[in-house]
């Protein structure tokens, strides 16, 4: 079936610093890319959609400015967290839509800013 | 009110047990539905998917959809040990490609 990787799985990072998070779909195009984020003990969160080539869109709340998303070709989609801040700290899934329909989880990325 | 409602739990069961999840939700103009199963520290992995309403079966886990009650459930047969983790319902509606989550259920089924 199909399979989206996420890197890394678990991230710890200082405050004001940046961090990248990556999904690549191994077998199949991925056209939208969606990230949420969750809270422990909380459902998933959509933070923003992108579509290939295209800017994202945000969720409402979300700053756009801190939370850079790229999706530059069909197989990948990069979430930047911008000068991190411990309130950031939360876990990053993404979920990826393709041609052919339905949507496939990464394995998540624990983001711990300290 | 939350689009989406689900008891958060926890609900615990003794193995061998069938474990009944729903949720309630109030768009009526979702379609699609989404059972995903997520383990502690991981990403969500789906369970089942439905279109519209109806019953869909596969292998012990059974899903439900009765879109006049705006209710979804999914039932899980002969329950294991290994079935404990927290339960999502997700529902979207074609146009617009996103998901609207429910909170999860955790599940424990105990030995």
């Amino acid at each position: 079936g199909a399979v989206v990787s996420q890197h890394p799985s678990r991230v710890i990072c200082k405050s004001g610093t940046s961090v990248k998070i990556e999904c690549r779909s191994l077998d199949f195009q991925a056209t939208t890319m969606f990230w949420y984020r969750q809270f422990p003990k909380q459902s998933l969160m959509l933070m923003a959609t992108s579509n290939e080539g295209s800017k994202a869109t945000y969720e409402q709340g979300v700053e756009k400015d801190k939370f850079l998303i790229n999706h530059a070709s069909l197989t990948l989609s990069t979430l930047t967290v911008t000068s991190a801040h411990p309130e950031d700290s939360s876990f990053y899934i993404c979920s990826a839509r393709g041609t052919a329909g339905g949507y496939t989880f990464g394995s998540g990325t624990r983001l711990t800013v300290v | 009110q939350k689009e989406v409602e689900q008891d958060p739990g926890p609900l615990s069961v003794p193995e061998g047990a069938i474990v009944s999840l729903n949720c309630t939700y109030s768009n009526s103009a979702f379609q699609y539905f989404m059972w995903y199963r997520q383990y502690s520290r991981k990403g969500p992995e789906l369970l089942m998917y439905t279109y519209s309403s109806g019953n869909k079966e596969d292998g012990r886990f059974t899903a439900q959809v009765d879109k006049s009650s705006k209710y979804i459930s999914l039932f899980i047969r002969d329950s294991q040990p290994s079935d404990s983790a927290t339960y999502l319902c997700a529902m979207g509606s074609d146009s617009w490609g996103k998901f609207q989550f429910g909170a999860g259920t955790q599940v424990v089924v105990t030995p």
